[in-house]
């Protein structure tokens, strides 16, 4: 398995600019989770789905940002328009049911940088 | 509420020796308990994970932690530390009666090991 794959693995934009980040998880799994992670604040959690359908986003910061999941084996968060302060290194993460075995996977990030 | 604390920001210790990264919880039923590293510029990897059973639990690269019911703790070790153990670790838990795949994560231990 080629494990959460994550695109672009480092974006750099100016202010303003809409921002797409792309997300497939691990075949079969059906949690998929949204992270944000910076220096000040840490691991965030921002979004996660269930079955393709959002569960809790009351992690994302502002109306600015927004997520989709329009089938199992795809996720975006998009970011518009983006501020210097968006800047963090972005994860995917997707883990499967609710039993014994739900640890999570993470993907390597996209490291977002917003001038 | 889920919660998760880590008490230590950053644990030093030297080559060879054992090493402990705290981690407490609190959870309304019963814990499910994780350990994840984060090596520079990776995503979070799963280490080792508690569910029930034995409370000594053994994981990847000799890692292992001692779930503590009583106090409340789930302390990851490693009876002689690497140079390249150095890391920033993450404790999480979820409750094991939720119907939820939504992990709590602590803020993250720096683990230096000096040669």
């Amino acid at each position: 398995d080629a494990g959460v794959i994550q695109s672009p693995r480092h974006e750099v934009t100016e202010m303003g600019q809409e921002v797409t980040l792309r997300c497939k998880p691990i075949s079969g799994h059906d949690y998929l989770f949204w992270y944000r992670q910076t220096m000040m604040r840490g691991l965030e959690l921002l979004i996660y789905f269930n079955n393709n359908v959002p569960i809790d986003d009351s992690g994302m910061p502002e109306d600015r940002f927004s997520a989709k999941m329009p089938n199992a084996s795809f996720s975006t968060l998009k970011i518009q328009p983006s501020e210097p302060r968006d800047s963090a290194v972005y994860f995917c993460a997707s883990s499967f049911g609710t039993g014994s075995y739900n640890e999570q996977f993470f993907g390597p990030g996209t490291r977002l940088t917003v001038l | 509420a889920q919660s998760v604390a880590q008490p230590e920001d950053q644990v030093n210790v030297a080559e060879g020796n054992p090493l402990t990264v705290k981690c407490t919880y609190s959870v309304s039923g019963n814990p499910y308990l994780f350990w994840y590293v984060q090596y520079p510029n990776r995503g979070l990897q799963f280490l080792l994970k508690y569910i029930t059973g034995d409370n000594l639990v053994k994981g990847s690269y000799g890692f292992e932690a001692e779930f503590n019911k009583s106090q409340t703790s789930f302390h990851l070790k490693k009876p002689s530390a690497l140079v390249s153990d150095s890391a920033l670790y993450f404790c999480a838990v979820r409750d094991g009666g939720s119907n939820t795949g939504k992990l709590i994560f602590g803020q993250g231990t720096t683990l230096q090991v000096k040669p």
